[in-house]
């Protein structure tokens, strides 16, 4: 079976401060993963993903991601958040059935 | 480019009638999935296909039927609606099961059942 976890329900971070949101997963081998972004009254835009390869990935709107096999995680970071990131965040796994398995989500606020 | 469409967007039902939710997409994507977004609870799959013809069960199945008659059309039937269902449906399509296509998700059509 494959899972995806994201501890934190809500994060709330000032405007121009750093930025971790955190996932980590369940699965035999190694995963297919993604970041998508949901703004309020929208569907879900990919920011990025890890297939192989290098384990620090680019994304768009200046986020990146680390995949750590060690801890099973796959943690979104940006350097500095503006009042547009604000939004709902959702990690997600592709395993061996090829279809997406989602985290419940993180809220992002954003303080001025 | 439409990418994935959803109609409608918007509905309420009372209790025991039914619906259909469309999808379309113009991708020529193979796989496709309907889920539901419940605040808390992330996205749920309820049915996916992986091809023309083809549909599967997923996580939350109760309650809801689909079909598959044309690659580019998935239909998520309501057919006895309970307010248990009320929740945002997501439609959702990927080129290929390889699992390193992304979905591509329409807007929602945000249900509720009174």
């Amino acid at each position: 079976a494959q899972s995806v976890t994201q501890p934190d329900i809500h994060i709330t971070v000032s405007e121009g401060a750093s930025l971790e949101l955190r996932c980590n997963y369940s699965y035999g081998a190694t995963p297919y993963l993604f970041w998508y972004v949901q703004s309020p009254g929208q569907g879900l835009q990919l920011l990025l993903k890890y297939f192989s390869g290098d384990t620090l990935v680019q994304g768009i709107k200046g986020f990146e991601a680390e995949f750590k096999r060690s801890q099973s995680s796959f943690n979104l970071r940006k350097p500095s958040v503006h009042w547009s990131d604000a939004a709902e965040y959702f990690c997600a796994l592709s395993g061996g059935s090829y279809i997406p398995t989602f985290g419940r989500g993180t809220s992002l606020i954003v303080h001025p | 480019n439409a990418g994935v469409t959803q109609t409608p967007k918007f509905r309420v039902l009372k209790t025991g009638q039914s619906m259909t939710l469309l999808c379309a997409q113009d991708m020529n994507h193979e796989y496709m999935y309907w889920y539901r977004q419940d605040p808390g609870m992330g996205l749920r799959l309820i049915h996916y296909s992986v091809g023309e013809g083809t549909t599967a069960k997923g996580e939350v199945p109760d309650g809801y039927n689909v079909s598959r008659l044309k690659k580019q059309n998935f239909l998520l039937g309501l057919e006895s609606a309970a307010p248990s269902q009320t929740s945002v449906y997501f439609c959702a399509s990927s080129y290929s099961g390889t699992g390193d296509t992304e979905a591509f998700f329409g807007q929602g059509t945000r249900l509720t059942v009174v």
